[in-house]
């Protein structure tokens, strides 16, 4: 069975700032990890994946994430944020049968 | 691009009334997932079809809800009775298999349910 835990439901930062968005799975089985976003109604957006190989990651609009097994930590960051960033950002977990378990979500809110 | 599509975008309807979701994968994927999405919370999987057959459906409240995917392309998510509680967001989501078992899922806008 997979699990995901992130660990902050909300994470204030100002703009131009860095932030990082934490995430830890637990999993019985091969490890895919996702970082998926959603805005306001809308569906969600792929940010970026690890499925194998290097164990940081880079995806869209600046975030890279680092694949750490022995922490069993998959967490999210950008060096420098922007208003438009505002938006919700789910760890998930691939398990048997391409199905994901997603974690709770963090809310990350950018100031001006 | 090619997108997943998801109609309506929002519904509004009272407890015990019937209601029902389309959704129309990008072309070509054979595999279709219903997700519920509850207001602060990250998505749970409802049903996942391959093809028009069921593959998971454990999450599924079968007493309310039914999915089909008649011919293998678009689906219907259907609930009746409308309860309270099935007010959410209601996300569709296709995907590739890869030969290595696994596929990323591409998420359709989503349909807003609310229950009065």
């Amino acid at each position: 069975a997979q699990s995901v835990t992130q660990l902050d439901s909300q994470v204030p930062v100002f703009e131009e700032a860095p932030v990082e968005l934490r995430c830890n799975y637990s999993s019985s089985v091969s490890v895919y990890l996702f970082w998926y976003v959603q805005y306001p109604n809308q569906g969600l957006q792929l940010l970026l994946k690890y499925l194998s190989g290097s164990t940081l990651v880079k995806g869209i609009n600046g975030f890279e994430a680092e694949f750490n097994k022995s922490q069993t930590s998959f967490h999210l960051r950008k060096p420098s944020v922007h208003i438009s960033d505002t938006a919700e950002y789910f760890c998930a977990v691939m398990g048997g049968g391409n199905m994901l378990t997603f974690g709770g979500g963090t809310r990350l809110m950018v100031k001006p | 691009e090619a997108e997943v599509a998801q109609s309506p975008r929002y519904k509004i309807t009272e407890k015990s009334q019937a209601v029902a979701f389309w959704c129309d994968p990008i072309s070509g994927h054979a595999t279709l997932y219903w997700y519920r999405q509850i207001l602060g919370q990250g998505p749970e999987l409802l049903v996942q079809f391959q093809d028009e057959s069921v593959v998971d459906d454990s999450q599924l409240p079968k007493d309310r809800f039914s999915a089909e995917r008649l011919k293998g392309v678009d689906s219907t998510l259907k609930i009746q009775p409308a309860e309270l509680g099935d007010s959410a967001m209601y996300l569709c989501a296709s995907s590739l298999i890869w030969t290595s078992g696994i596929g990323e899922q591409f998420f359709g806008p989503g349909t807003r349910l609310t229950v009065l």
